[in-house]
């Protein structure tokens, strides 16, 4: 049964950089079918896409985030990580990493199975 | 404007049907895009549940029930998610997700109450 475990330290201090890993188990991150994905939720609010990335390392970032994001993979561990510069308290979320699976019909890569999250609060 | 919006909430009793909203921004025809569904429960990630863009291209989730159907209204540039035969566990939170102008852009979600 795929797993996707989400991982990182739950407490950031303002300016500094976010550090997160997703580690997948019960499928390999390395299949063609699949692109993989990090979503927040700030507590109490709505969904926010982040960024994907393919086993390749082809990535696709939001564009409001795109100048402080960046993400990774590492097939070998089966893990994709996440890094968030310049943090503020605005970046507090719980952080989701998922799976994202080919739609043939619209030729999409859609989150179809997702992570418990973990909470990552930034303060100092 | 946002690029979706849904109503922050809805309430509808047990048995019945609750129809929840997206509305696209002014502009974004909603016939050209695949809406995406989930759904949430407290505590928990969201969960696929279904896609739809047409009668024609549509796909329910795996072990969906199909309770859950999507459709359009054109008229409003609406996704539609409605939900039969309601049930005190569809008590959840409900995302709509397309992608545009290449990035994923979700709903603000829309509480659904049974009672």
């Amino acid at each position: 049964q795929l797993q996707l475990q989400e991982s990182g330290p739950g407490l950031v201090k303002p300016s500094e950089t976010l550090s997160l890993t997703c580690t997948v188990s019960g499928g390999s991150i390395s299949t063609t079918s699949y692109y993989w994905g990090w979503i927040r939720q700030p507590p109490g609010k709505g969904l926010e896409w982040i960024g994907s990335i393919y086993y390749s390392g082809r990535t696709f970032y939001n564009p409001s985030l795109a100048s402080r994001v960046s993400i990774s993979v590492d097939t070998s561990k089966n893990q994709i990580s996440l890094r968030l510069n310049s943090v503020t308290a605005a970046d507090t979320a719980v952080y989701y990493c998922a799976r994202q699976d080919y739609d043939t019909t619209s030729e999409l890569y859609y989150f179809d199975y997702w992570g418990q999250g973990t909470l990552v609060t930034v303060s100092s | 404007q946002a690029v979706l919006t849904q109503p922050s909430s809805l309430s509808a009793s047990p048995g019945a049907s609750a129809s929840l909203t997206c509305t696209l921004r002014s502009g974004i025809n909603v016939g050209t895009y695949m809406i995406y569904w989930s759904q949430q429960k407290p505590g928990s990630p969201p969960q696929y549940l279904l896609r739809y863009k047409s009668d024609s291209d549509k796909q329910q989730g795996s072990g969906v029930p199909s309770r859950f159907s999507g459709s359009k209204d054109a008229s409003a540039n609406a996704g539609i998610l409605l939900i039969s035969g309601l049930r005190s566990e569809d008590e959840a939170d409900y995302y709509c997700m397309i992608w545009h102008n290449s990035a994923w852009v979700f709903g603000g979600g829309t509480k659904l109450t049974v009672l």
